[in-house]
C-alpha cells in the first residue's frame, strides 16, 4: 500500500524568512508523481509544484522548490522569502502510474508578519 | 472555461436521507475523483474513475456509489446518509499522469 507521511501537524514562519515543508512516502512502484498542494482559508486546492519520480533535478516554481530525494523517499517543500499569502495547508500528494493519488494530513504553516 | 464545477456548495442533511453531490468538468480530462476532508486526515479517495466508463473503490467506499455519466461528470450518491459521513467533500479531474484539478468543495452535514 502506498502511503504518505507529513510528521509536521504545525509549523510558522517570519515574513521574509525560510521554511522547509517535510513529506515522506512509501511505494514499491518505479514511475511515479509527487506533488504539493496548497489549500488556503477558501478552501480551493491550488498546486504548488509537481515532480516526476525519473527526474533528477529538483523542481523549482518561483520561490518554491523541492528537495526530491528518491531513494530515502522524501520530498520537502522549500518555501523562501515567505508572504502573508503563504499561510495555508499544504498537502504532499503522491500518483500513480494507474493514476490514483494519495495525500498526507497535511500541514499548517503561519506565516508571521 | 469553468475548470471543475460542484453543486451544491452546502447541504445538511437528517440521518438516512439520500442525496447526490454533482460534479462537472470542462477540460477533456479523463480522470475524475472524489475525496472527503477530515480534520487532521488530509484528503481521503472515496471512488475515482480512471477514464469513461469505468469507476474504482478508493480508501473509504463504504456508504457510497458512483456514476461516471460521461466524460465531463462524475457524481457521488449517499444512498443513506450517517453522521460520519459529515466533511467536506471534494471533486477532481486530471489528464493522464498530470496534476488534479479541484473543485471547490461541499460542505455536507448529516444531523
Amino acid at each position: 500500500a502506498q502511503t504518505v507521511t507529513q510528521s509536521q501537524p504545525e509549523m510558522s514562519v517570519q515574513e521574509a524568512e525560510t521554511v522547509t515543508l517535510s513529506c515522506t512516502y512509501d511505494t514499491s512502484e518505479s514511475n511515479y508523481y509527487l506533488f504539493w498542494y496548497k489549500q488556503p482559508p477558501s478552501r480551493q486546492m491550488i498546486l504548488v509544484i509537481r515532480q516526476e519520480a525519473y527526474k533528477q533535478q529538483n523542481a523549482t516554481e518561483n520561490r518554491f522548490s523541492v528537495n526530491f530525494q528518491k531513494a530515502a523517499k522524501s520530498f520537502s517543500l522549500k518555501i523562501s522569502d515567505s508572504q502573508l499569502g503563504d499561510t495555508a495547508m499544504y498537502f504532499c500528494a503522491f500518483m500513480m502510474s494507474s493514476n490514483q493519488f494519495y495525500f498526507g494530513t497535511g500541514t499548517s504553516l503561519t506565516v508571521i508578519p | 472555461n469553468a475548470g471543475v464545477t460542484q453543486t451544491p456548495k452546502f447541504q445538511v442533511l437528517k440521518t438516512g436521507q439520500s442525496m447526490t453531490l454533482q460534479c462537472a468538468q470542462d477540460m477533456n480530462h479523463n480522470s475524475m475523483y472524489w475525496y472527503r476532508q477530515d480534520p487532521g486526515m488530509g484528503l481521503r479517495l472515496i471512488y475515482y474513475s480512471a477514464s469513461e466508463g469505468t469507476t474504482d473503490k478508493g480508501e473509504v467506499p463504504n456508504g457510497y456509489n458512483v456514476s461516471r455519466l460521461n466524460k465531463r461528470e462524475f457524481s457521488l450518491r449517499l444512498e443513506s446518509a450517517a453522521p460520519s459521513q459529515t466533511s467536506v467533500y471534494f471533486c477532481a479531474s486530471s489528464p493522464f499522469s498530470d496534476e488534479q484539478y479541484f473543485g471547490p468543495g461541499t460542505r455536507l452535514t448529516v444531523t
